[in-house]
């Protein structure tokens, strides 16, 4: 049962504009809920991340926001980049956790070209 | 920021062959250090969390038996693929959280391409 899911298997966008992932999950236990970024062979690195208290948090060209109530998350970045080919993956976490585990989803390729 | 060092990156080997892979956290210490499974194009599993002096917790579905973890130690945890075979062959991704930092992120290792052949 996939408790996190990124809809889109990959998005395309061209350098300058806009890129918005997303992602719907449905844990209503989820607290904070990440962005990782990914290279081929690579381990995921950490982007971005976002508080269930919170719905917009901000770091330089990433944006997060979160709609609860929707259940609902994206990743705004802008504006994109060559070198943010990558695959994105979102992850949550529930509340109260004391082990951490995260659940992810299965990702978008995003691809940015010149 | 936090360093996670997984190694080897990539191993092939013949079937039968048991595999251990090693997940050190360079500069925090990690109570817990979770374990992956990557398919190719598809999400990471979680396999198993690792959890320092005491026995790891397998998801479902995993054997315990097949795949053989230890965390020894606060910034050491292996992870051993027993009698591999063609099937187990997979990207092996390692994660830690700082024992001192609750609501930080975890770190990932560049995890390990391994190649039964």
């Amino acid at each position: 049962d996939q408790q996190v899911k990124q809809n889109s298997p990959s998005l395309s966008v061209q350098e300058g504009r806009i890129s918005i992932l997303n992602c719907d999950y449905t844990n209503s236990m989820f607290d904070y809920f990440l962005w990782y970024k990914k290279y081929p062979a690579e381990g995921p690195t950490f982007l971005i991340s976002i508080s269930s208290i919170k719905d917009k948090n901000e770091d330089g060209r990433f944006t997060v926001f979160l709609n609860k109530s929707a259940k609902h998350l994206s990743l705004h970045i802008v504006p994109s980049q060559p070198g943010d080919s990558a695959v994105y993956f979102c992850a949550a976490r529930v509340g109260g956790s004391t082990l951490g585990r995260l659940y992810f989803g299965r990702g978008t390729q995003l691809t940015v070209w010149p | 920021g936090a360093v996670v060092s997984q190694h080897p990156s990539w191993v092939i080997c013949k079937s039968g062959t048991s595999v251990k892979i090693e997940c050190r956290s360079l500069d925090f210490q990690a109570t817990t250090m979770f374990w992956y499974r990557q398919f190719p194009k598809q999400s990471l599993m979680l396999m198993a969390t690792s959890n320092e002096g005491s026995k790891a917790t397998y998801e479902q579905g995993v054997e315990k038996d097949k795949f053989l973890i230890n965390h020894a130690s606060l910034t050491l945890s292996t992870l051993t693929v027993t009698s591999a075979h063609p099937e187990d062959s997979s990207f092996y991704i390692c994660s830690a959280r700082d024992r001192g930092a609750w609501n930080q992120p975890q770190h990932f290792g560049d995890g390990t391409r391994l190649s039964i052949l």
